[in-house]
């Protein structure tokens, strides 16, 4: 069964740094493409960033573009998003989602997430 | 970037109804298209990706249609189930980028 774990989210004040990790099981990691997408309170998700499954392409929402940095550690089975000069609309809950099937850019499935909250 | 619109933004129906969310891109993406549910608390769940192709162990009540800058979620007989939110996404080029969403509620 595929599992995705995420960790690293909670409280930090504006301007400072957080690493959410994603810790992956039940397949072949290094296969597939990995993702972050997030989800405010209350609000629709959006894509935060991805990453292949060789690190030799990644992308970003312009929200995030310059202040985000995603990876991976194929070895530890793991995907990181490095977040730095946080803002309040950082806030939201921060989902680690695969690639689905063949396709790069589509999500399944989805971990249950860890909240970040940016806020003095 | 791709804007992708969704409508309506709340639809109430009963079960058994047939229900229909429409999402238009803001240019063509082919069939780069996906479909999610989202039920509250839980995270998001593929359901149509390609814009047509029924993900695995997903009911065939469900059913998508489209390409280039239009597209249809269909769930033919709505179940109990079913009421959640839903989001289609675009994955024809970074950034990607979902619709705003339409939460299905019991009537």
């Amino acid at each position: 069964e595929v599992q995705l774990v995420e960790s690293g989210g909670g409280l930090v004040q504006p301007g400072r740094s957080l690493r959410l990790s994603c810790a992956a099981s039940g397949f072949t990691f290094d296969d597939y493409a990995m993702h972050w997408v997030r989800q405010a309170p209350g609000k629709g998700l959006e894509w935060v960033s991805g990453i292949s499954w060789n690190s030799g392409s990644t992308g970003y929402a312009d929200s995030v573009k310059g202040r985000f940095t995603i990876s991976r550690d194929n070895a530890k089975n793991s995907l990181y998003l490095q977040m730095n000069s946080l803002r309040a609309e950082d806030t939201a809950l921060y989902y680690c989602a695969k690639q689905a099937g063949a396709a790069p850019n589509w999500f399944d499935p989805w971990g249950q997430g860890t909240l970040v909250t940016v806020s003095s | 970037d791709i804007q992708m619109t969704q409508s309506p933004s709340s639809v109430s129906a009963s079960v058994g109804d047939r229900v229909t969310i429409t999402c238009q891109a803001s240019q063509g993406i082919s069939s780069w298209l996906a479909w999610y549910q989202q039920k509250p608390g839980k995270a998001p769940k593929l359901l149509i990706y390609a814009a047509s192709s029924l993900q695995s162990g997903v009911p065939s009540r469900f059913s998508g249609s489209g390409s280039g800058t239009d597209f249809t979620l269909t769930i033919s007989s709505l179940q109990p189930e079913d009421f959640a939110t839903y989001y289609c996404q675009q994955a024809n080029s970074f950034p990607l980028t979902f619709g705003g969403g339409t939460k299905v509620e019991i009537k």
